[in-house]
């Protein structure tokens, strides 16, 4: 099956600064790659997600990449803010309905003032 | 947007007894949905799969007996925790993709489950 991993397990940055977390996975065929924020005790809340037909995909301050190749793929936040921090988890899955999501173990952010 | 409710958001019970949660679409109709537990600081762990109409499908490790799913209608998954032990505290999360829509799932806000 589909093994996703995450690095690092935690990050601290400065508010103002760069924050990037990597996955990797294993399962060629997967083509779904959601990135997900989860604040204590809530939900996971989908932040962005890319397919493997595009390379990159950016919304305001929030970037993944993609490398197919490699299976690689990466969460860029710039610009970070204090409201930034929380868990973030990668997941992979096949592009299609009723096929779970692969999470990673998930990385705390956190962003000091 | 598609929002998915799950009830009870916290329950405490004693050793021995079984608890129902309840996962509901709220405004779509999802034929498959997920349920996934987390432990404190971990990452999602899919427990199974449900399929409207048809026997969930579990994940290797996870009992069926124990984790008993049923998914009757379009919009409503239910996980039953029987013979609750200890152990069995945790967090349980459940997902609903929208049918005919996108990849994307919808989560619910969870189960804070604490077994006495």
């Amino acid at each position: 099956g589909e093994n996703v991993e995450q690095h690092p397990s935690t990050l601290s940055v400065q508010e103002g600064d760069s924050a990037v977390i990597k996955c990797t996975y294993s399962d060629s065929a997967s083509n779904y790659f959601p990135w997900y924020k989860q604040e204590l005790g809530k939900r996971p809340q989908l932040i962005i997600d890319i397919r493997s037909n595009v390379g990159e995909k950016k919304d305001q301050r929030i970037a993944v990449t993609l490398n197919k190749t490699a299976k690689h793929f990466s969460l860029h936040i710039t610009e970070t803010q204090p409201e930034d921090s929380a868990v973030y988890f990668c997941a992979a899955s096949l592009s299609n309905s009723g096929y779970a999501l692969n999470f990673g173990k998930g990385t705390s952010l956190l962003v000091t003032p | 947007g598609a929002v998915v409710s799950q009830h009870p958001s916290r329950v405490i019970c004693k050793s021995g007894t079984s608890v129902k949660i309840e996962c509901r679409s709220l405004d779509f109709q999802a034929t498959t949905m997920f349920w996934y537990r987390q432990f404190p600081k971990k990452s999602l762990m899919l427990m199974a799969t449900s399929n409207e109409g048809s026997k969930a499908t579990y994940e290797q490790g996870v009992e069926k007996d124990k984790f008993l799913i049923n998914h009757a209608s379009l919009t409503l998954s239910t996980l039953t925790v029987t013979s609750a032990h200890p152990e069995d505290s945790s967090f349980y999360i459940c997902s609903a993709q929208e049918d005919g829509g996108t990849d994307e799932q919808y989560f619910g806000p969870g189960t804070r489950l604490t077994v006495t």
